[in-house]
C-alpha cells in the first residue's frame, strides 16, 4: 500500500506567479484535504475533496482552487501570489470522509517560498 | 480564535521517563481528537485518535486521556525513547458545512535526553 506523495517537494516563485501543487492520495482512499502550515504554526485547513466535488473550505480567498482527479489524486493550484503564501502545503488523504476524524494520513508537504 | 490550544511549546524529558503532552480546546463539536508526530522535512504522521464518547484509548506506549468536563486532552508516552524527539500536534475533528476538517493545536517539541 503506497502513502501520501507530494510534488514538488520545493518550489521558489515570485509574487503575482502561479503555482500548482500536487498529491497522489494513498490506495483506496477518496477524501483528500489540504492544509497551509506557516512557520511555527499548526496546519490550517485550506479545503476538502471528496469523490472529485469540492466538500467545504476554510478561511482562504479565492485564489485558492483545487481539483481531485477519478483516480483521487489531487491539485491545489494558487493564484496571485503573495509573499504570506510562504508555507509549508500538505495533502492529507482518508479511506473515505467520515474516517477523517479517526485517520487521517498526510504526505511529506511541499515547502513554497514567494520571494 | 484558536479552537485548539497547546500551551507548551517544548518539553524536555529524560529517556524511560513518561512524556505527557497537553492540548487543550474549546469546541464542543468536535468528534475525534488525534495526535500527530512531526519530524523536520516530514509531514505530520499520525500516532493515535479518541472519539469524543471515550476517555482513554491505549496504543502501545502511546495512550490518550479525554476529559470532557474539563475540554482537556494528553498524550502519554512510555517509556519516553530517543525517537520520540519531535514537534507533537494534537488535532480535533468537526464536520463545517459538509467537510470534515481537522483544528490543530500550535505543536509542542519534545526532546527526550539520554
Amino acid at each position: 500500500e503506497t502513502g501520501v506523495t507530494q510534488s514538488p517537494t520545493h518550489l521558489i516563485k515570485t509574487r503575482g506567479q502561479q503555482v500548482t501543487l500536487r498529491c497522489s492520495s494513498q490506495s483506496g482512499h477518496n477524501t483528500v484535504s489540504w492544509y497551509q502550515q506557516a512557520l511555527g504554526q499548526g496546519p490550517q485547513f485550506i479545503f476538502q475533496y471528496y469523490r472529485e466535488e469540492e466538500n467545504g473550505r476554510g478561511n482562504f480567498p479565492p485564489r485558492f482552487s483545487g481539483l481531485q482527479f477519478p483516480n483521487y489524486s489531487s491539485e491545489l493550484n494558487v493564484n496571485a501570489l503573495e509573499l504570506d503564501d510562504s508555507a509549508l502545503y500538505l495533502c492529507a488523504s482518508s479511506r473515505t470522509l467520515d474516517r477523517v476524524g479517526t485517520e487521517a494520513f498526510f504526505g511529506q508537504g511541499t515547502r513554497l517560498t514567494v520571494v | 480564535d484558536q479552537q485548539v490550544k497547546q500551551n507548551s511549546p517544548s518539553l524536555s524529558v529524560q529517556e524511560g521517563r513518561i512524556s505527557i503532552l497537553n492540548c487543550d480546546y474549546t469546541n464542543s463539536m468536535f468528534d475525534y481528537f488525534l495526535w500527530y508526530k512531526k519530524y523536520p522535512a516530514e509531514g505530520p504522521t499520525f500516532l493515535i485518535s479518541i472519539s469524543s464518547i471515550k476517555d482513554k484509548n491505549e496504543d502501545g506506549r502511546f495512550t490518550v486521556f479525554l476529559n470532557k468536563s474539563a475540554k482537556h486532552l494528553s498524550l502519554h508516552i512510555v517509556p519516553s525513547q530517543p525517537g520520540d524527539s519531535a514537534v507533537y500536534f494534537c488535532a480535533a475533528s468537526v464536520i463545517i458545512q459538509g467537510a470534515q476538517k481537522l483544528v490543530f493545536g500550535q505543536g509542542t517539541r519534545l526532546t527526550i535526553n539520554p
